[in-house]
């Protein structure tokens, strides 16, 4: 069956360090991935979009990277900031079923 | 301001009732997505609107139901409602022309239901 993993433990990081946040998918064959910050209790907010022949993306600080033979996206903040400190999703669009599917998030904690 | 509205931000009601959740999307969207995000569950996608049809559908319970009017907002109706079914419900829009998800969502603030 189709499935989307992401660290289900919290990331706990030093201020001014990268963090680096892993997405698995096993039985997708994606067009192209997301990312996005979910804050507690608000809505999803889009961070960004990588497709399936683009390797490495790149936002301000962000950076994203989609290896299909993989299967995994890794997505990086340099820099980090305790403003930073969220829950992160990454999402796959599967043509073949029309449906964007969410993985479950990985808590991201930023410590001064 | 995702520019996606979405009303009732909380909702507290009892089993067996029903509810009626409303979306408006961003202008210009003709995409409508709905996810139910449960503590244990993460975001679930439930149904895809595209223009007044249905495009998409994933885990949807046959107790809930939506539809999408002319004038592009959607409502998703939930009823015999359950314990299980408390969580924050989203709506999201996107442009996506042709009816497939060409990028980026534009997330509401959710609906927080609570069945009791």
């Amino acid at each position: 069956s189709q499935k989307i993993e992401q660290n289900s433990e919290a990331l706990n990081i030093q201020e001014g360090k990268t963090a680096t946040l892993t997405c698995n998918y096993t039985n997708y064959s994606p067009a192209y991935l997301q990312w996005y910050r979910q804050d507690p209790g608000r809505g999803p907010v889009f961070l960004l979009l990588i497709r399936e022949n683009e390797k490495e993306k790149r936002k301000e600080r962000l950076k994203v990277t989609f290896d299909t033979t993989l299967k995994q996206s890794l997505f990086h903040i340099t820099a980090s900031q305790p403003a930073d400190s969220a829950t992160y999703l990454c999402a796959l669009f599967s043509g073949g079923y029309n449906k964007l599917i969410f993985g479950a998030g990985t808590r991201l904690a930023v410590h001064p | 301001d995702s520019g996606v509205t979405q009303t009732p931000k909380h909702l507290i009601t009892a089993t067996g009732q029903r509810v009626t959740l409303r979306c408006s999307p961003r202008s210009g969207d003709l995409s409508v997505y709905w996810y139910q995000q449960s503590l244990d569950q993460g975001l679930q996608f439930l149904i895809q609107y595209y223009n007044g049809e249905e495009r998409a559908k994933g885990n949807i319970l046959e107790r809930f139901s939506a539809q999408q009017f002319p004038d592009l907002h959607s409502e998703l109706n939930l009823s015999s409602l359950e314990l299980g079914d408390s969580a924050l419900y989203f709506c999201a829009s996107s442009v996506d022309r042709g009816g497939l998800n060409t990028g980026e969502l534009f997330f509401g603030e959710g609906s927080r239901l609570t069945v009791l």
